[in-house]
């Protein structure tokens, strides 16, 4: 079955990092852009970046440019997203999303990451 | 960053009746090198993860119900639902991969009145 199985949720203190992991299960990690969208409770889509799954390149939104780094383990079709520095704010639900081989759309999602920031 | 900007926000539909919702782009959407528009659709269902409806201005993904359409050009598009079922509940949401940023629209909650 096709599919991006997340690890499971996060409580983390401010200033805290967390990193959030993705399996590629039935497909090939490295023929992919894999992205990181997050959902803040109650609040709309946020693109975070993205990691080329074939040669870890990466793409960051500017926003968390030096706060998060995206990583890929080829070997265990595992791709990571590690945000620092965690604050309140931080407090949402995180998708890795695979990107469709002709960078038209998001084809599978998965099924989200709940990282809770909380003193 | 492009800025996509949708309406309206919140869309109470009678179920059988059509609904219809609108997606304004801060800057054209359309790819000069290859004539794509890169604007998609998607859906997110109570508890659920988005799932795409339309890519590609008016391309119907795999499994989506022909009551679902898309039209648009350049800066505006439109997201129709021909007649609402019970499972199109949800916040529906335009994203545009033009450029990265890549952005999405505030989203539109459709609900059954």
């Amino acid at each position: 079955q096709v599919q991006m199985v997340q690890s499971g949720a996060e409580v983390k203190k401010p200033g805290a990092s967390v990193k959030v992991s993705c399996k590629a299960s039935g497909y090939s990690l490295t023929v992919h852009y894999i992205h990181w969208v997050r959902q803040a409770p109650g609040q709309g889509l946020e693109w975070m970046g993205w990691i080329n799954g074939n040669n870890g390149g990466t793409n960051y939104a500017q926003k968390f440019r030096g706060r998060v780094t995206m990583t890929r383990d080829t070997s265990i079709s595992t791709a990571y997203m590690e945000l620092t520095s965690l604050t309140s704010d931080d407090t949402a639900e995180y998708y890795c999303v695979r990107m469709s081989r002709d960078y038209y759309y998001f084809d599978l999602w998965g099924r989200g990451t709940l990282v809770s920031v909380s003193s | 960053d492009i800025v996509l900007t949708q309406s309206p926000l919140s869309l109470p539909v009678t179920p059988g009746e059509p609904a219809s919702i609108s997606c304004r782009s801060s800057q054209s959407l359309l790819h000069s090198s290859n004539g794509h528009t890169y604007l998609d659709w998607y859906l997110q269902k109570p508890g659920q993860s988005p799932q795409l409806l339309i890519y590609l201005v008016s391309n119907r993904a795999s499994g989506v119900p022909d009551r679902f359409s898309g039209s648009g050009s350049g800066t505006d598009f439109i997201l129709k639902i021909s007649r609402v079922e019970a499972e199109d509940v949800g916040i529906y949401y335009c994203m545009q991969c033009l450029q990265t940023p890549i952005t999405f629209g505030q989203g539109t909650r459709l609900e059954l009145k």
